[in-house]
């Protein structure tokens, strides 16, 4: 069975521009958290969706915004990118929304750099 | 936002150590909490879920305990070994659904 996938694993981007990150769960999962995890810090919950539908969204600006779609993949999109949204960006699949049940099942995640 | 706390935040121990390590958190509105192993250049991998108070778990030389009532967990590793070396997260999940992350205690074993 595949995992959670993340694409891209990488990009280089430059303020001002956006980003769009992709992730597509574990089949059978309905849920997709996305996660924010610079150095030195665990992950920051950024936006959680269940059933296409927005369950939670954590303090980030409106800069930020995701959906899922009717195969539950889902994608993050960052407008006028700042350096610091330079991190790692993760999916988080689940058959429940918020992992409630048996947890979160990661993809390895996009590492995004901005300049 | 839960104020979730990890201690110690880095760890370094000599193989064959057992070491602990703490994760407190409010304990309204509680409804599970999730350890987590994340090695490097991997993604973080599920541990175990907890939901009850007094619960214990055990995989291995790892083990975990839970008490909802005081807000906090245990995680215990015995007998150390090189491979144990990861971050391990906490993340208590609310009734709210969302899982809050601590900021992990990363833990190195010396051969």
């Amino acid at each position: 069975d595949a995992g959670v996938t993340q694409s891209p694993t990488h990009l280089i981007k430059t303020r001002g521009q956006h980003v769009t990150l992709r992730c597509s769960p574990i089949s059978g999962h309905k849920s997709v958290s996305w996660y924010q995890q610079v150095l030195g810090q665990g992950p920051q919950f950024i936006f959680q969706y269940y059933e296409k539908e927005e369950r939670g969204r954590g303090n980030f600006p409106d800069r930020f915004s995701a959906r899922q779609f009717p195969n539950y993949s889902s994608e993050l999109n960052v407008n006028a990118l700042l350096l610091g949204d330079s991190a790692l960006y993760l999916c988080a699949s689940s058959y429940l929304y918020g992992g409630r049940r048996d947890g979160y099942t990661f993809g390895s995640g996009t590492r995004l750099t901005v300049v | 936002i839960l104020n979730v706390e990890q201690s110690p935040q880095s760890l370094h121990v000599q193989e064959g150590d057992s070491t602990n390590f703490t994760c407190s958190f409010p304990s309204s509105n509680f409804y599970a909490l999730h350890w987590y192993r994340w090695e490097t250049a991997k993604s973080p991998e599920a541990l175990f879920v907890m939901t009850l108070n007094g619960d214990e778990k055990k995989k291995g030389r790892i083990s975990a305990t839970l008490n909802t009532k005081e807000g906090y967990s245990y995680l215990y590793i015995k007998g150390s070994q090189p491979e144990d070396s990861a971050t391990y997260l906490c993340a208590p999940n609310t009734n709210a659904g969302k899982s809050t992350f601590g900021d992990g205690t990363t833990l190195t074993v010396k051969p």
